[in-house]
């Protein structure tokens, strides 16, 4: 079946512009996350949705961050007033929302702020 | 703390030859863990993952982990190498102190270079 889809794959920005990501998790998976991967980095946490509501945004660095999931089905990651410092891969994944449950990930959105 | 250590940042070996992938962790409670492998520009693909019972797991394409309760380590063994397996390989843990949300805390991978 498909897996997670995450659009744009690329994505250029200026510095202080608006942004928007999209996650397509699988179908059926209650669970959604969005973690950032640094360059040399492991992936680190930003926000977990269970359906439509972000059980967990304790990740989020700042309030320029913010997801939504209003079907619990599709989520955007959106960040206001990008800086340098955004740029980083944006990945998303989901699950059956079990505990233990292993997350498939998307191939992610490589976000550029220049 | 939370925390999962890769020690190795680079790991070489022959083709034909088992391999190891290092991980450490440090959690409070019984630990779930994770293997996931990253190719160049794409996702992380599930490995395998240790949740309770049997400390030898067994998952995709030949690999498999050994839990060590003692040494807190979760290492990453295939028997013999292949060429194909060059990427980069990360260790997870769920982070307990979140309660039920399952979010993962990565190391900081370790890539894999198999030669011919």
């Amino acid at each position: 079946g498909a897996g997670v889809s995450q659009t744009p794959s690329n994505k250029v920005t200026e510095k202080g512009k608006y942004v928007e990501l999209r996650c397509d998790p699988i179908s059926g998976h209650t669970a959604l996350y969005w973690y950032r991967q640094s360059l040399g980095q492991g992936p680190e946490f930003l926000i977990y949705f269970q359906g439509t509501g972000a059980a967990d945004d304790s990740g989020l660095p700042n309030d320029r961050f913010f997801a939504v999931r209003p079907e619990g089905s599709v989520s955007t990651l959106k960040i206001q007033r990008t800086e340098r410092g955004d740029s980083a891969v944006y990945l998303c994944a989901s699950s059956l929302g079990r505990t233990g449950g292993e997350q498939y990930f998307g191939p992610g959105t490589r976000l550029t702020v220049t | 703390a939370q925390s999962v250590a890769q020690p190795e940042d680079q790991v070489n070996v022959a083709e034909g030859n088992p391999l190891t992938v290092k991980c450490t962790y440090s959690v409070s409670g019984n630990p779930y863990l994770f293997w996931y492998v990253q190719y160049p520009n794409r996702g992380l693909q599930f490995l395998l993952k240790y949740i309770t019972g049997d400390n030898l797991v067994k998952g995709s394409y030949g690999f498999e982990a050994e839990f060590n309760k003692s040494q807190t380590s979760f290492h990453l063994k295939k028997p013999s190498a292949l060429v194909s397996d060059s990427a980069l390989y990360f260790c997870a843990v769920r982070d307990v102190r979140s309660g039920n949300t399952g979010k993962l805390i990565f190391g900081q991978g370790t890539t894999l270079q198999v030669k011919p």
